[in-house]
């Protein structure tokens, strides 16, 4: 089964701060999504990798690809209110030609003006 | 807007009941996919359908069916409803080819009294 473990889990932090949420699977991905979830709504797609070792940035987010494409990470800078929600990876793995996604486990995160 | 329209946005129900939940993908994507989230388990994949035949299973109940007729157009049939099926239900469509990113509507949200 494969399994991706976000962590923190929850984070409450002060404006202007930055943070990392780490996303880790002991499997390998053929791509890997980040999105963002708001009370109400669906999960919006932030960003999808799919290199190992790929880096791309969106305005003050940093995305990370680990280089055996296992793992990933979100970087915020200067943290914002509206940077509130939360924060789902999601691997795809072409096996069975299916894009079916992998959900992470989610971070939740509070920016607190 | 994601482009996917999901309806109801809310559906209240008793238990042993049926239900149908429905999907419009974006114009021009060929998969559907169905997934389910609760707060126990966060967002599971049930189902993919790609130009209207079954592409991908995952862990969708035998009480669950979805179908994706010719105008793409997909709906999630619940039967035999129990308590613990209440929760949202996600619609995701993407275009052809690997790698592809997924876009979700907003969902339904059931409730089993």
């Amino acid at each position: 089964t494969q399994l991706l473990e976000q962590s923190p889990q929850f984070l409450s932090i002060q404006e202007g701060e930055n943070l990392t949420v780490y996303c880790n699977s002991s499997s390998v991905f053929s791509s890997l999504q980040w999105y963002r979830q708001e009370p109400g709504e669906g999960p919006v797609l932030l960003v999808t990798v799919v290199t190992g070792g790929e880096v791309k940035k969106l305005k003050r987010l940093t995305f990370q690809f680990g280089d055996a494409r296992k793992d990933s990470s979100l970087h915020i800078t200067a943290a914002q209110p509206g940077d509130t929600g939360l924060y789902l990876c999601a691997g795809a793995n072409l096996r069975g030609a299916t894009n079916k996604l992998i959900f992470g486990t989610g971070t939740l995160l509070a920016v607190q003006p | 807007d994601s482009g996917v329209t999901q309806t109801p946005k809310h559906l209240i129900t008793a238990t042993g009941q049926r239900v149908t939940l429905r999907c419009s993908p974006r114009s021009g994507d060929l998969s559907v996919y169905w997934y389910q989230q609760s707060l126990d388990q966060g967002l599971q994949f049930l189902i993919q359908y790609y130009n209207g035949e079954e592409r991908a299973k995952g862990n969708i109940l035998e009480r669950f069916s979805a179908q994706q007729f010719p105008d793409l157009h997909s709906e999630l049939n619940l039967s035999s409803l129990e308590l613990g099926d209440s929760a949202l239900y996600f619609c995701a469509s993407s275009g052809q080819g690997s790698n592809q990113p997924q876009h979700f509507g907003d969902g339904t949200r059931l409730s089993i009294l």
